[in-house]
């Protein structure tokens, strides 16, 4: 079955960088996009970008555009998020998630379990 | 940006209870509507997509409707197991999310 497994809660000092990881199984990584959405307390789920596994194309929302980066690394079917100049704003729970296009458009049909980033001084 | 806003923000009901959720699009975006479930410590859990379709293993008591900017999703006899937030996302143009309803028990 589709697997999404993200790396564990991270605790980062305003300014500070955080590289979240997010291991695909049960299908093959390279046919589908990954996509980034957090989740900060009480807001509700923001998109912030993709990346294509099979090229390493990448697309931000204009939000995060210049802070955050996208990769993946197809010999371990792992895709990351890292997330620079950090502030307490962006304390939040980041997800990865699987797009399916179940016609011309895609949503996401499956999800990691979600990673904690807290930021604090 | 589109933005999505869903009505009620919290809605209290009973197991058996038919329940109703309505998200509108700040434009038209066609079909390109999906549902979510998001139970307290979990990831969102996909139900409908593309306005109407029951994603696979997901129970007939949920079901979607609409397009262009006014959608609903209807719960069509409540059970304790669905007793969380529901959000509806646009995927006509990038990935927006609705701000969210609480179902809770009554």
């Amino acid at each position: 079955q589709v697997q999404l497994v993200q790396s564990g809660a991270e605790v980062k000092k305003p300014g500070a960088s955080v590289k979240v990881s997010c291991k695909a199984s049960g299908y093959t990584f390279t046919n589908y996009l990954i996509h980034w959405v957090r989740q900060a307390p009480g807001q509700r789920l923001e998109w912030m970008g993709w990346v294509n596994t099979g090229n390493g194309n990448t697309k931000y929302s204009q939000k995060f555009q210049g802070r955050v980066t996208n990769t993946r690394d197809t010999s371990a079917s792992t895709a990351y998020m890292e997330l620079s100049s950090l502030r307490s704003e962006d304390t939040a729970i980041y997800y990865c998630a699987r797009l399916y296009y179940f016609d011309s458009s895609g949503t996401f049909d499956s999800w990691g379990q979600g990673t904690l980033v807290t930021v604090s001084s | 940006d589109i933005q999505m806003t869903q009505s009620p923000s919290t809605l209290s009901a009973s197991v058996g209870d038919r329940v109703t959720i309505t998200c509108r699009a700040s434009q038209s975006i066609s079909s390109w509507l999906a549902w979510y479930q998001q139970k307290p410590g979990k990831a969102p859990h996909l139900l409908i997509y593309k306005a109407s379709s029951l994603q696979s293993g997901v129970p007939s008591r949920f079901s979607g409707s609409g397009s262009g900017t006014e959608f609903t999703l209807t719960i069509s006899s409540l059970q304790p197991d669905d007793f969380a937030t529901y959000y509806c996302q646009q995927y006509n143009s990038y990935w927006t999310f609705g701000q969210g309803t609480k179902v809770e028990i009554k």
